[in-house]
């Protein structure tokens, strides 16, 4: 079956933009979890989604937001991007919510956000 | 304050060695899981632990849960090329809330 689906892979932007970023889950799992991975902080939490609503959110200003969709597809957006936001952005995709004892956890390859 | 703290951050051993890699929390897990992410890829679980005390071997892989599950240990055996990558625990604490540590990154050299 096709893995988790993260698009685009590589993007640059600019201070003070926003950015958009998607990732379609394996068929039929209903979270979708999203990450953020820098060297210095490693892998932060976000948010999870679970059936269009969101379950739990890490410790990031409100500049990050995300949703999901109908069809499991999940998106988040940064809105006024800053240098420090410049990272790997990963999701997880998995049939349960990830607290639920044995669900494993699905990876995207990631999106690469550069801030200039 | 990350809830999960691995140790040793980093670490480069000779192919062949032997290492084990440790994650250590003040909190209790309901469940606790070991991942690995290579270069330009996203983690791939290897392992779920639930039980305090339980032992899982992966073939040259041997991953424990400390009896108050508060802490698991990773432990590899001849280890090899390919076993170089960044090793992740993560778990869900009794309240419900999933964590990543914070990651060693491991490089074993030929």
């Amino acid at each position: 079956k096709a893995g988790v689906t993260q698009t685009p892979r590589y993007l640059i932007k600019t201070r003070g933009q926003q950015v958009t970023l998607s990732c379609s889950p394996i068929s039929g799992h209903r979270s979708v979890s999203w990450y953020q991975q820098t060297p210095g902080q490693g892998l932060q939490f976000l948010f999870e989604y679970f059936s269009e609503t969101q379950r739990n959110k890490g410790n990031f200003p409100g500049r990050f937001s995300g949703r999901q969709f109908s069809n499991s597809r999940s998106e988040m957006n940064v809105s006024t991007l800053e240098l420090g936001d410049s990272a790997l952005y990963l999701c997880a995709s998995s049939l349960m919510w990830q607290a639920v004892q044995n669900t494993e956890a699905f990876f995207g390859q990631g999106t690469r956000l550069t801030v200039v | 304050t990350q809830l999960l703290e691995q140790s040793p951050q980093f670490l480069s051993i000779q192919e062949g060695e032997n290492l084990t890699v440790y994650c250590n929390s003040s909190s209790v897990f309901s469940s606790l899981q070991w991942y690995r992410q290579e270069p330009g890829e996203g983690p791939v679980l290897l392992v779920t632990v639930v039980t305090g005390g339980e032992v899982k071997k992966l073939k040259r892989l041997t991953f424990q849960f400390g009896d108050a599950r508060k802490d698991s240990s990773l432990h590899i055996t001849a280890a090899q090329t390919g076993d170089t990558g960044l090793y992740l625990c993560a778990g869900a604490d009794t309240g419900n809330q999933f964590y990543f540590g914070t990651g060693t990154s491991l490089t074993v050299i030929p």
